[in-house]
């Protein structure tokens, strides 16, 4: 089952404007990241903030997290055509005994970045 | 090599084949997963191995899906007798640390 959602499902904005995605989830964590996918490729790990951590900037990617509200938000600035793709939040925890750290996603955000 | 490579890239079967997709991971991860998206939703997790140990299947579907790695290098998701529902993308991951997975490109399954 899916952790969290993003919002927005979809997001169209002008080249050179600034993207700002939201991310919510559920259940108590360990990290929490964010992934950018390109229409029929694989997943790209983009950024990852520690449940400890606040803010944490790389390169144009800027990504807070609300540990109290459960909610964590990833700013794009000066968006580039190229930045066109869909961005899921993902967060790991440990599944109960097995070690696993496995990640849940949420449904995603598609932006369209138009030239 | 130097990423996660999955083959075939695009499987195509009919309704009551068997199927095997292949994970080649990144070499000395010690960890891999597996995790199934289906269109217009996010990867959602199907199994895990520590090296040849599979420690967690709990997202697996069915008992038709079984996954295997047995020198704790190569993986095999193989899903038997499938059904129409099976259609998604199967992406498999590796990690070195908790954390960062690095993901392969998947494998389009359609089922007719």
């Amino acid at each position: 089952s899916q952790q969290g959602e993003e919002d927005p499902q979809a997001l169209s904005i002008q080249e050179g404007e600034n993207a700002t995605m939201n991310c919510s989830y559920k259940t108590s964590i360990n990290n929490l990241q964010w992934y950018r996918q390109n229409s029929g490729r694989g997943l790209v790990h983009l950024i990852l903030i520690r449940s400890n951590e606040r803010e944490k900037h790389s390169g144009r990617l800027r990504v807070t997290l609300d540990t109290s509200k459960k909610s964590s938000s990833l700013l794009i600035t000066a968006s580039r055509a190229a930045d066109t793709a869909s961005y899921f939040c993902a967060t790991d925890a440990e599944s109960s005994g097995a070690g696993s750290y496995q990640l849940t996603f949420g449904k995603g955000t598609k932006l369209s970045v138009i030239p | 090599g130097a990423g996660v490579s999955q083959s075939p890239r695009y499987k195509v079967a009919k309704r009551g084949q068997d199927v095997a997709l292949r994970c080649d991971p990144i070499s000395g991860h010690v960890s891999l997963f597996w995790y199934q998206q289906a269109l217009g939703q996010g990867p959602e997790f199907l199994t895990y191995f520590q090296n040849e140990a599979q420690l967690d299947k709990s997202g697996l579907p069915s008992d038709r899906f079984f996954a295997e790695r047995p020198e704790g290098s190569v993986s095999t998701l193989k899903i038997q007798r499938t059904q129409q529902e099976d259609s998604a993308v199967y992406l498999c991951a590796s990690s070195l640390v908790i954390g960062e997975q690095f993901f392969g490109p998947g494998t389009r399954l359609t089922v007719l």
